[in-house]
């Protein structure tokens, strides 16, 4: 089946720092998500994408849908002890039946 | 965004038993999806949840150990059949399709299940 390859799968940064992650496919999809996940609770929607080539951003996140549609990165500017969390990217596939496929996380650990 | 609730937000259960695990929404939406996320991982998707007929079960998962109903655009039920050990996980609903149509896909706080 589809699968995304998420990277890296951890990063452990000082406060301050740039982070970028990213995901790719083997395929094409027509909208790509990323979400925060912190403890005991569900994923946090953060930047939603819809078309090749979009670069988008909330606060101090920025995402981009890439232009072959297959990845999208996530960066994260001047990182503060409550970007602590795992980051999923999530891709829905070209069949448009609303359902996502998830990458395998990355967990970010800030250091004050 | 839509607002959505589960409940139990966790619960330990014995082995052989079954969970019903609710999930409500704060305005219709379109679709409504059950996820699995084992500890340490990623999220997996269970089935999506159809208004007013059977569910569409992902490969790997069948209606005998995981029913599901949905019986308006709001609501929607996931019930853990026959537990066991393996079953441990969070459960989560999510929903897309709120007020403006969008693909945007928004999560409960999940249920967390422990089975001994």
């Amino acid at each position: 089946g589809q699968q995304l390859n998420q990277s890296p799968q951890s990063m452990f940064i000082q406060e301050g720092e740039d982070v970028s992650m990213n995901c790719t496919s083997s395929s094409i999809f027509n909208t790509w998500l990323w979400y925060k996940q912190e403890p005991g609770e569900g994923p946090v929607l953060l930047i939603a994408l819809y078309k090749a080539g979009e670069l988008t951003s909330n606060g101090r996140l920025t995402a981009q849908f890439g232009i072959t549609r297959k990845d999208s990165f996530l960066n994260i500017s001047a990182s503060i002890p409550s970007d602590v969390g795992i980051y999923f990217c999530a891709g829905q596939p070209a069949s448009n039946t609303g359902k996502l496929i998830f990458g395998q996380g990355t967990t970010l650990q800030v250091k004050p | 965004s839509a607002v959505i609730s589960q409940k139990p937000s966790r619960d330990i259960c014995q082995r052989g038993t079954s969970l019903t695990i609710q999930c409500q929404v704060d305005s219709q939406v379109t679709m409504m999806f059950w996820y699995r996320q084992q500890p340490g991982q990623s999220l997996t998707l269970i089935a999506t949840a159809n208004q007013g007929s059977e569910a569409t079960y992902e490969s790997g998962f069948v209606i005998d150990k995981f029913p599901i109903s949905r019986p308006n655009l709001t609501f929607s039920t996931l019930t853990v059949s026959n537990m066991s050990p393996e079953d441990s996980s969070i459960y989560l609903c999510s929903a897309s399709g709120a007020k403006a149509a969008t693909n945007e896909q928004f999560f409960g706080p999940g249920t967390r299940l422990t089975v001994l």
